[in-house]
């Protein structure tokens, strides 16, 4: 049964550092990863989605790495800034196109 | 383009009423799928509709059901509500199977 966990599960950092999320999972027969924000009371937003064949997506300041086999990825923010409050989301997919969810790394950005 | 469209956006009701949310998919998409997020985790997958069929589900129970039409909109409809079914109630839709899913705003779902 795969399943995601996100560490840790809140930070605050001030604004302007760059910081790390960390996800992993238990089965790494995946087909694709990706990173979601979910703002209070809000639905979900795709940030970056990596197949299972990649190592790495960029998107301006977010850049997201998939280590396939050890279970485990990364997400890369830079330059912080209070903007980019939120809950931040890891989910894999599985060829069966079911997504598993972490429970999030509540982010505050320090103004 | 309207992206997914979720109603109503909150709903109060009391346990052992029934309650139907609706979920409009992304134009091009024929997918859907719903997930329950109860506060403080992260989205669970109900189940997942495609050319009008349940094609796979997650682990609720048979109070929870669905349907897709024939403009790929889809209903969730749980009867017998549990305080416990309080949660935001996601909607998402794809071109397709293992394609990227669109997610809605949710439905906020309280028990009363």
């Amino acid at each position: 049964k795969q399943e995601v966990t996100q560490i840790p599960a809140a930070l605050s950092v001030p604004e302007g550092e760059n910081l790390v999320l960390n996800c992993s999972f238990t089965d790494s027969a995946i087909y694709n990863l990706q990173w979601f924000r979910q703002d209070p009371g809000k639905g979900l937003t795709s940030l970056l989605l990596i197949q299972s064949s990649q190592r790495e997506q960029t998107s301006g300041r977010l850049n997201a790495s998939l280590d396939k086999s050890s279970g485990r990825s990364t997400l890369y923010i830079a330059a912080s800034q209070p903007g980019d409050s939120a809950t931040y989301l890891c989910a894999v997919s599985n060829r069966d196109d079911k997504i598993i969810f972490g429970k999030g790394t509540r982010l505050h950005i320090l103004p | 383009d309207a992206g997914v469209t979720q109603s109503p956006t909150h709903l109060i009701k009391t346990r052992g009423q029934q309650v139907t949310l609706r979920c409009s998919p992304k134009s091009g998409h024929d997918t859907v799928s719903w997930y329950q997020q109860a506060l403080g985790q992260g989205p669970q997958f109900i189940f997942q509709y495609y050319e009008e069929e349940e094609r796979q589900r997650g682990n609720f129970p048979d109070r929870f059901s669905g349907h897709q039409f024939p403009n790929y909109s889809s209903e969730l409809n749980v009867n017998a509500l549990l305080l416990g079914d309080s949660a935001l109630y996601l909607c998402a839709s794809s071109p397709g199977i293992n394609q990227p899913q669109h997610f809605g705003d949710g439905t906020r779902l309280s028990i009363l």
